[in-house]
């Protein structure tokens, strides 16, 4: 069957370093991936899109990976801020419909 | 204003009781969806519509309805409340897509069914 996974637990970083989130996926062949960020209690917000075709896109401080071998994207958030604390999904289409799949999320703590 | 609008914010409700979750959006947008998210388990798809004609029954479908009422709305029905429906709902919408399913959520609605 189809899986996304998030790591569950969270990720504590220190304000400054770069963050770094996985997404890991089987039985997928996706169209493009995407990231949201999710606050406490509000809906997702999107941030970034990455095609099949394409290995990394950047945004900011945001950058995304996109490996169809190893069916895996990173996420990562450089010279991070206590600000960027928050859960971050990722969300697979297909062709078809499209409708994005959504992971579970990671929670990323960025301590001051 | 927000784009995508959710109301009520937040509702109690006892179980057997009918109710009704309403999702406005100004994006004009055709395509409009229906979330709901549980602890643990993410957001997973109720229903779908990709235009004011068209209704899709999403992976958890059992138990609400919807209705299109028009682009710009999409309304979410529970009409008979159960408690394991407790959960945060959001609607969502995204253009047709030129490949591109960008999705816009709205702020959503906490639901308690006692």
């Amino acid at each position: 069957s189809q899986k996304i996974e998030q790591n569950s637990e969270a990720l504590n970083i220190q304000e400054g370093k770069t963050a770094t989130l996985t997404c890991n996926y089987t039985n997928y062949s996706p169209a493009y991936l995407q990231w949201y960020r999710q606050d406490p209690g509000r809906g997702p917000v999107f941030l970034l899109l990455i095609r099949e075709n394409e290995k990394e896109k950047r945004k900011e401080r945001l950058k995304v990976t996109f490996d169809t071998t190893l069916k895996q994207s990173l996420f990562h958030i450089t010279a991070s801020q206590p600000a960027d604390s928050a859960t971050y999904l990722c969300a697979l289409s297909s062709g078809g419909s499209y409708i994005p799949t959504f992971g579970r999320g990671t929670s990323l703590i960025v301590h001051p | 204003d927000a784009d995508v609008t959710q109301t009520p914010r937040n509702r109690i409700t006892k179980t057997g009781k009918r109710i009704m979750l309403e999702c406005s959006q100004t994006k004009g947008h055709d395509r409009m969806y229906w979330y709901r998210q549980d602890p643990g388990l993410g957001l997973r798809l109720i229903y779908y519509s990709f235009d004011v004609k068209d209704i899709n029954k999403g992976e958890i479908s059992d138990g609400y309805s919807v209705s299109r009422q028009a682009q710009a709305k999409f309304s979410l029905s529970l009409e008979s409340a159960i408690p394991n429906q407790t959960a945060l709902y959001f609607c969502a919408t995204s253009d047709t897509p030129g490949n591109q399913e960008t999705q816009y959520f709205g702020p959503g609605t906490r639901l308690l069914v006692l």
